[in-house]
């Protein structure tokens, strides 16, 4: 068990640029979830994932996220046209089946879009 | 729409001393209920969960937390405290799909004196 990874672990960017994340989650764990954290905030839904099935996604999700799980193990974040607002630690959790709730998390990727 | 609120932003415990976390939820049928911990520069963490059953749940590093439907809230505790356990704490509710999405409340930041 070597745990969720995620790259990079810091991302500077210039507004209107896409960006793109990597999230590599615990291998036998075929859900994985993205979550999205500002400062002085907890953690906030972004999707999620049951193998390479998008199953949910937050409402509050603009069109310029995107996220791919494409074999079921490894998954992508991307961000279009950044904003400044876009600016956060994004999260990527994962989990296996019967153990709801047991999220484990990765470090984060923190985005500063200039 | 479900809701978690932390009333307590930041908490100043002495080293010894027992610890009580707020949290109430809002939520419209029986709640999966979860504490989380993220110390500096690390994962979020489980320190526990709340499904059904016993009310009063064990956790790991000697937390629980006890449900009370009446209050709605999910308290947490320690009857002693750590220098260690300074971190930040997060209580979440499950919902989505089997309660797969968590919502998160803000946090409450501890800190410990000797």
């Amino acid at each position: 068990d070597t745990g969720v990874s995620q790259n990079p672990r810091h991302k500077i960017t210039k507004r209107g640029q896409n960006v793109t994340f990597r999230c590599d989650p615990i291998s036998e764990h075929n859900r994985l979830y993205w979550y999205r954290q500002t400062l002085g905030q907890g953690p906030e839904f972004l999707t999620y994932f049951q193998n390479e099935a998008q199953l949910e996604k937050s409402r509050l999700l603009s069109d310029r996220f995107s996220a791919e799980r494409p074999k079921g193990s490894f998954s992508t974040l991307e961000i279009q046209r950044t904003e400044q607002g876009d600016s956060a630690m994004y999260l990527c959790a994962s989990s296996s089946p019967g153990r709801q709730g047991k999220l484990f998390f990765g470090s984060g990727t923190q985005l500063s879009v200039l | 729409a479900q809701s978690v609120t932390q009333p307590d932003i930041h908490i100043t415990v002495s080293e010894g001393a027992s610890l009580e976390l707020r949290c109430n939820y809002s939520y419209g049928a029986t709640p999966y209920l979860f504490w989380y911990v993220q110390s500096p520069g690390q994962g979020l963490q489980l320190l526990l969960k709340y499904f059904s059953g016993d009310t009063l749940v064990q956790g790991i590093k000697g937390f629980e937390a006890e449900f009370k439907r009446s209050q709605s809230s999910f308290n947490l505790r320690k009857p002693s405290v750590h220098w260690s356990d300074a971190a930040e704490y997060f209580c979440a509710v499950g919902e989505g799909q089997a309660g797969t999405a968590l919502i998160f409340g803000k946090g409450t930041t501890l800190s410990v004196s000797s």
